[in-house]
C-alpha cells in the first residue's frame, strides 16, 4: 500500500520568510496530493492540491510542485504570517472515489512575528 | 459550509461502554467512506473503507469486532467502539468525497473526540 513520509515534523520561521514541507510517496498509482492544514481539536482543511498530471500548482502565497519521477511533492508558503502557524498533512491517493488519503506524520509549523 | 457532519463531536464514557459514531454526507451521495483515529500529536491513521452495502474494509491491525462499521444508506456510516477502554481514547474523523464524480476532494467531518474514563 501507499506510503507518505514528510519532513520536517517541526519549523520555526520568521513572520515574512518562506517555509518548505517535503513529503515522498511510494505508490506509483498515487495521482492526487492535497495538502491540509489542521488546528487543534478541529477537522484538517484543504489549503491546496494538485494532481499528477500537473507539475505546480499556486494560490496566492501557497504554492505546491510535484516530480512525479522522484515521486516526491512539496508545499511552500511565502510571506509567512503568524496565523499561519499550525499543523500541515500531505496525503497522498489515487484520485477515485472509493480510494483513502493516506497522510504524512505532520509538520508544526511555527510562525513567530 | 459543512458537507459531511459527525456526530457527537465529543463523548466522555465509562469503560466497558460501546459508543456509536455517525457520518453523515450532507448534500451528495458516498458510496465509500473512510473512517480516520488521531491520537494527540499524531497523523491521521485510516482504520478503515466503509463500503455501502456491504462489508467494510479493515486496515492491518485495526480490529474489526472491535470497531464495528456500519454503512447502511448512501448518505450515512456509523462507526461503533465496542467495549471502550482508555486506550481507545482518540480523535474519530470520517471523510468521504462525491459519488461518481473524479477530482473532488475528500470532505471530512468535524471529528468526535472520545474519552474513556
Amino acid at each position: 500500500g501507499e506510503n507518505v513520509e514528510q519532513h520536517p515534523s517541526t519549523l520555526s520561521v520568521q513572520e515574512g520568510d518562506s517555509a518548505v514541507i517535503k513529503c515522498t510517496y511510494s505508490d506509483s498509482a498515487s495521482n492526487y496530493f492535497p495538502w491540509y492544514k489542521q488546528e487543534l481539536g478541529k477537522r484538517p482543511q484543504l489549503i491546496i492540491d494538485i494532481r499528477s498530471n500537473v507539475g505546480e500548482k499556486k494560490d496566492q502565497r501557497i504554492a505546491v510542485t510535484l516530480n512525479k519521477t522522484a515521486k516526491h511533492f512539496s508545499l511552500h508558503i511565502t510571506e509567512t504570517q503568524p496565523e499561519d502557524s499550525a499543523v500541515y498533512f500531505c496525503a497522498a491517493s489515487a484520485n477515485q472515489a472509493g480510494t483513502a488519503l493516506i497522510f504524512g506524520k505532520g509538520t508544526t509549523l511555527s510562525v513567530s512575528s | 459550509g459543512a458537507v459531511v457532519s459527525q456526530h457527537p463531536s465529543w463523548v466522555i464514557c465509562k469503560s466497558g461502554t460501546s459508543v456509536k459514531i455517525e457520518c453523515r454526507s450532507l448534500d451528495f451521495q458516498a458510496t465509500t467512506m473512510f473512517w480516520y483515529r488521531q491520537f494527540p500529536k499524531q497523523s491521521l491513521m485510516l482504520m478503515a473503507t466503509s463500503n455501502e452495502g456491504s462489508k467494510a474494509t479493515y486496515e492491518q491491525g485495526v480490529e474489526k469486532d472491535k470497531f464495528l462499521i456500519n454503512h447502511a444508506s448512501l448518505t450515512l456510516s456509523t462507526l461503533t467502539v465496542t467495549s471502550a477502554h482508555p486506550e481507545d481514547s482518540s480523535f474519530y474523523i470520517c471523510s468521504a468525497r462525491r459519488q461518481g464524480r473524479s477530482n473532488q476532494p475528500q470532505h471530512f467531518g468535524d471529528g468526535t473526540r472520545l474519552s474513556i474514563l
